[in-house]
């Protein structure tokens, strides 16, 4: 099994709909990372959490909004979507040793029409 | 804003040779790293290179870091069509956050 998970692997939906977007984990790391990825372009933190009902802006963060309600899982919302939030997302864990990486989960491709 | 700046944007060689891939950033790091990723999946480590370290080998990986250029490069030796991928630099500034940014990184083609 994946030690971060993500879901939906995929999912197509309309503009002003309400998305939630998931990821868990199972490395037991207190550290919590949402990123997006356009194409042709590195990755851009959205939002991050070092521990649980902690929330930490990104360099990306509005129209975004997150929750950290338990130490494994950390969820992603996009309140009203819009085209332009059409992009692959990415969850990361980390644990609280700053020189160690982070463990990426497979993304999840967000398209809204 | 992205901090790291790839060179090349696209390399595309043959199998057996080597491929170097550059890295630059603006401001100072705890450690920078570099990770691969297969088309549309999730992002994979390679290596983690800390501020006070010059160079860095896995297998026929090597990374180097030169923090007064503020750069760094990335070397697969022997390379193998299945290296074919895209290679991502990302720093970890000195803010113990964790907060990682990426370069917009290298798209590599192995041709066998």
């Amino acid at each position: 099994d994946a030690d971060v998970t993500q879901t939906p692997r995929n999912r197509i939906t309309k503009t002003g709909k309400r998305i939630m977007l998931e990821c868990s984990q199972t490395k037991g790391h207190d550290r919590m990372y949402w990123y997006r990825q356009d194409p042709g372009l590195g990755l851009r933190l959205i939002y991050y959490s070092f521990d649980v009902k902690d929330i930490n802006k990104g360099e990306i963060s509005d129209g975004y909004s997150v929750s950290r309600q338990a130490q494994a899982k950390f969820s992603l919302s996009l309140e009203s979507a819009i085209p332009n939030q059409t992009a692959l997302y990415f969850c990361a864990t980390r644990g609280t040793d700053s020189n160690q990486p982070q463990h990426f989960g497979d993304g999840t491709r967000l398209s809204i029409l | 804003s992205q901090q790291g700046e790839e060179d090349p944007q696209a390399l595309s060689i043959q199998e057996g040779e080597n491929a170097t891939m550059n890295c630059s950033y603006k401001t100072s790091i705890n450690n920078l790293q570099w990770y691969r990723q297969n088309s549309g999946r999730g992002l994979v480590h390679l290596i983690l290179i800390r501020s006070n370290e010059r160079e860095k080998h896995s297998g026929r990986l090597r990374v180097t870091l030169d923090t007064s250029k503020k750069s760094s490069s990335l070397l697969i030796t022997a390379s193998r069509a299945a290296d074919t991928a895209s290679y991502f630099c990302a720093t970890d500034a000195r803010s113990n956050t964790g907060k990682l940014i990426f370069g917009q990184g290298t798209t590599l083609q192995v041709k066998p």
